[in-house]
């Protein structure tokens, strides 16, 4: 089955600085990649996805990348602002299948005012 | 549009007794709902996946005697928890499947004494 790996699992970064957050993922049929972003004691909110037959995509402050032959994906969030702290998780899919996703463990993301 | 309800919020329940979680997509219909458990300051855990009109399928360790999905309808299905032990107060999140995206309902505390 896919597995999902997302690093790091806490970043703090300075109000207005970047913050990237990694995911890398094992089955090459997956195509669909979501990002979510859950504050504390809510449910989680898509941000961003991006399909496998898509490089980047972007939303305002929000960037995703992706690389499928290393199979990897990463969230770009530029001019961060203390309401971008939450945990973020990304996901991996096989889009219209019905399928479940395959969630990584998480990023805790701080920003400092 | 994309929007799942979940009721109720927060519920307590004695040993033994069983509680009983709705999940609704209000605006869409969906075939397939996830449910997820999610402990503090860790990723959702997949339990099953329930599609309406059909048996759920259940992830491997999660006892299907004890966590009875029914998905009735296209727009609603049902966990319910029996025998409920405190080993198994958490935090139950659903999901409705709309296309390749899922949208998250905001969860029931559960609390068992």
């Amino acid at each position: 089955g896919e597995n999902v790996e997302q690093h790091p699992s806490t970043l703090s970064v300075q109000e207005g600085d970047s913050a990237v957050i990694k995911c890398t993922y094992s089955d090459s049929a997956s195509n669909y990649f979501p990002w979510y972003k859950q504050e504390l004691g809510k449910r989680p909110q898509l941000i961003i996805d991006i399909r496998s037959n898509v490089g980047e995509k972007k939303d305002q402050r929000i960037a995703v990348t992706l690389n499928k032959t290393a199979k990897h994906f990463s969230l770009h969030i530029t001019e961060t602002q203390p309401e971008d702290s939450a945990v973020y998780f990304c996901a991996a899919s096989m889009a219209n299948t019905g399928n479940q996703f395959y969630f990584g463990t998480g990023t805790s993301l701080t920003v400092i005012p | 549009g994309a929007v799942v309800s979940q009721h109720p919020s927060r519920v307590i329940c004695k040993s033994g007794t069983s509680v009983k979680i709705e999940c609704r997509s209000l605006d869409f219909q969906a075939t397939t709902m996830f449910w997820y458990r999610q402990f503090p300051k860790q990723s959702l855990m997949l339990m099953a996946t329930s599609n309406e009109g059909s048996k759920a399928t259940y992830e491997q360790g999660v006892e299907k005697d004890k966590f009875l999905i029914n998905h009735a309808s296209l727009t609603l299905s049902t966990l319910t928890v029996t025998s409920a032990h405190p080993e198994d107060s958490s935090f139950y999140i659903c999901s409705a499947r709309r296309v390749a995206e899922q949208y998250f309902g905001p969860g029931t505390r559960l609390t068992v004494t």
